[in-house]
């Protein structure tokens, strides 16, 4: 099991979108649609935004969504505001009930 | 309200067995669902370590097979990690967690908990 690739870092400007890509293989990301994504502010421990690529748990913001083409999966946040600055987890279904996460991208706000 | 909170010593010295247990409120685990462990190292990200179902089914990260073994007691409604042989590199606040319907995402999580693999 190696970890899924995100880029280190992302930044935006409030207002506006982002994207973070996920990028596994045809064992994990590529061959399931169960792909979750988790918000962490420092110190706190991760929560989902999105799972199953875009469906969102109840209570999330709309402006999180979540899509995957063939072996990576993304994340776009719009309307980027102060609170969204966190660190983001991708995770995979990667069979036999088994799962990986992505190394992880800081977002900064600028 | 599901809640999940991680107990154990913080300081494990090298080549011991590091053993944590994580206990559940709001929440029957013998009602079903998988229940999980993930660590991370200070400064680095998340890493799956095994699940459990209350019936005493587990599913390993084959990183840590040889090692690890998480087990269920549903009198206390809580489950249990133990990783043996213990290295530095062990050194992470570990997260116990709740696999949300469908299995296929962590829905709850505990607050984490530090462990320092140290002489």
């Amino acid at each position: 099991q190696s970890a899924l690739t995100q880029p280190a870092s992302v930044s935006g400007s409030p207002g506006q979108s982002i994207t973070i890509s996920c990028t596994g293989t045809s064992s994990d990301v590529g061959g399931y649609n169960y792909v979750s994504w988790y918000q962490q502010h420092p110190g706190k421990a991760p929560k989902v935004m999105i799972y199953d690529v875009s469906k969102w748990p109840s209570g999330v913001s709309n402006r999180f969504s979540g899509s995957k083409s063939g072996n990576t999966a993304s994340l776009t946040i719009s309307g980027l505001q102060a609170e969204d600055e966190a660190e983001y987890y991708c995770c995979s279904y990667a069979g036999s009930s088994t799962f990986v996460f992505g190394g992880g991208t800081k977002l900064t706000v600028l | 309200q599901v809640q999940l909170q991680e107990s154990g010593p913080g300081l494990v010295k090298p080549s011991e067995t590091l053993s944590l247990t994580c206990a559940v409120s709001g929440y029957s685990i013998s009602r079903g669902y998988y229940w999980g462990w993930i660590r991370q190292p200070p400064g680095k990200g998340l890493e799956w370590i095994g699940s459990i179902h209350y019936s005493g089914n587990t599913y390993y990260n084959p990183s840590f097979k040889s090692r690890v073994t998480i087990s269920v007691d549903t009198s206390k409604n809580q489950f249990s990690l133990k990783l043996s042989s213990v290295t530095a590199a062990d050194t992470a606040v570990y997260y116990c967690a709740r696999l949300g319907s469908g299995l296929t995402y962590f829905d709850y999580w505990g607050q984490g908990t530090l462990v320092t693999v140290s002489s």
